[in-house]
């Protein structure tokens, strides 16, 4: 098992591109997280898979952003019409439900967005 | 008010002091991690825990949930220790999100 990857680990797009980023959880993990990190700031979350069905989203993923995981493994976050506030860290982390109310989360290295 | 405050933000220290960084937060959680993020954005976790206090070489950390605190605590300190420090919350009644600290900037020096 090679941990949670993520690609690409760098994207640099202009503004108003599309881009979009895939994260392979470990397997067997059925629970996904996206996180996004701004310049010194700790991690905000955005959205959570179990399995294929996604069953949370925070107020910050606004319209432009949409996320999928359709066979309940890898998932691809998109942001349509990118803006220089998109700029951050994307990262992206699995869990396997343990018993008891803690699931640990492993962290992918993340995927570094800078719009210009 | 975040839901969770780290204190102190930055800190520089000598190799080998002790080294104690603190975590406060405001809402009923499940557990709390303490994360390590080295430079270039990979987040590991270093503990999770919802009472007492666990070791793990020369990493030692503390919850005290009565008073909504967790302190995390470096022995000995090395250089190859800094790194930024995330204090992370499950709150009560959320499916699995975390909520994380802002985190603290720790630099070892010689």
């Amino acid at each position: 098992d090679t941990g949670v990857s993520q690609n690409p680990r760098h994207k640099i797009t202009k503004r108003g591109q599309n881009v979009t980023f895939r994260c392979d959880p470990i397997s067997e993990h059925n629970r996904l997280y996206w996180y996004r990190q701004t310049l010194g700031q700790g991690p905000e979350f955005l959205t959570y898979f179990q399995n294929e069905a996604q069953l949370e989203k925070s107020r910050l993923l606004s319209d432009r952003f949409s996320a999928e995981r359709p066979k309940g493994s890898f998932s691809t976050l998109e942001i349509q019409r990118t803006e220089q506030g998109d700029s951050a860290m994307y990262l992206c982390a699995s869990s396997y439900p343990q018993p008891g109310p803690s699931y640990e989360q492993y962290f992918g290295p993340g995927t570094r967005l800078t719009v210009t | 008010k975040n839901e969770v405050e780290q204190s102190p933000q930055n800190l520089t220290a000598q190799e080998g002091e002790f080294i104690t960084i603190n975590c406060s937060y405001s809402v009923g959680i499940s557990a709390l991690h303490w994360l390590q993020q080295h430079p270039g954005g990979g987040i590991v976790s270093l503990f999770m825990l919802s009472s007492g206090k666990k070791k793990h070489g020369r990493l030692i950390a503390t919850i005290n949930i009565q008073e909504k605190h967790s302190s995390l605590h470096i022995t000995a300190s090395h250089p190859r220790d800094s790194a930024v420090y995330i204090c992370a919350v499950r709150s009560t009644g959320t499916a699995s999100k975390l909520t994380f600290g802002t985190g603290t900037r720790l630099q070892v020096t010689l």
